[in-house]
């Protein structure tokens, strides 16, 4: 079983749906990421999370740390969110840390 | 404020040659993390550097292997390419610990 696990792996939306995308990891963290990679590589770091809640435009990423569970919502989705969205978990002690990532979500939005 | 900054951005080599890939972080930030991408893995973490100490290591043969200058930016080698190492290398700076990463473009390396 992998460490990070995303849910869906892909997802297809009409514009202005509303997108939940979920991250599940089973090891203790110090902070999770939420990146956006666009078709020819490019990574975006979009969130970094330790607890709680953040929000970006219209971009809300939340986590529960004692369910070990994070998820990225899009509100008002639209054809230019199309990308894959990886969560990343970072974990480890003091040179032992590693950034484990999960398999990423496909996301489509139809204009 | 420039971002990150690797080069080359694509590179082609033979099996058993070795490759040096470049990474120059963003002015003020002191680790430097590099990850390979491929189609069949994913994202791996290769290697952390701070201020020119590696800290962190992933599990990678020693043939992988790295180094960061005074100046913060970074390289990393490959020796004795295989075939299987032809990915996307990623690095990625920032302030340290757990800040946020802004990651390069890349380079895609081809190993034929």
């Amino acid at each position: 079983k992998n460490e990070v696990e995303q849910s869906p792996q892909n997802l297809t939306a009409q514009e202005g749906e509303f997108i939940t995308i979920n991250c599940s990891y089973s090891v203790g963290i110090s902070a999770l990421h939420w990146l956006q990679q666009h078709p020819g590589g490019g990574i975006v770091s979009l969130f970094m999370l330790s607890s709680g809640k953040k929000k970006h435009g219209r971009l809300i990423a939340t986590i529960n740390i004692q369910e070990k569970h994070s998820s990225l919502h899009i509100t008002a989705s639209h054809p230019r969110d199309s990308a894959v969205y990886i969560c990343a978990v970072r974990s480890g002690g003091f040179g032992n840390e590693k950034l484990t990532f999960g398999t990423g979500t496909r996301l489509t939005i139809i204009p | 404020k420039a971002g990150v900054t690797q080069t080359p951005r694509y590179l082609i080599k033979t099996r058993g040659q070795q490759v040096t890939l470049s990474c120059s972080p963003i002015s003020g930030h002191r680790s430097v993390s590099w990850y390979q991408q491929t189609p069949g893995q994913g994202l791996q973490f290769l290697f952390e550097y701070f201020s020119e100490t590696q800290r962190n290591k992933g599990n990678f043969p020693g043939r992988f292997s790295g180094r960061q200058f005074s100046n913060s930016r970074s390289e990393m080698n490959v020796s004795t390419l295989e075939l299987g190492d032809s990915a996307l290398y990623l690095c990625a700076s920032s302030l340290g610990g757990t800040s946020v990463q802004y990651f390069g473009a890349g380079t895609r390396l081809s190993v034929l």
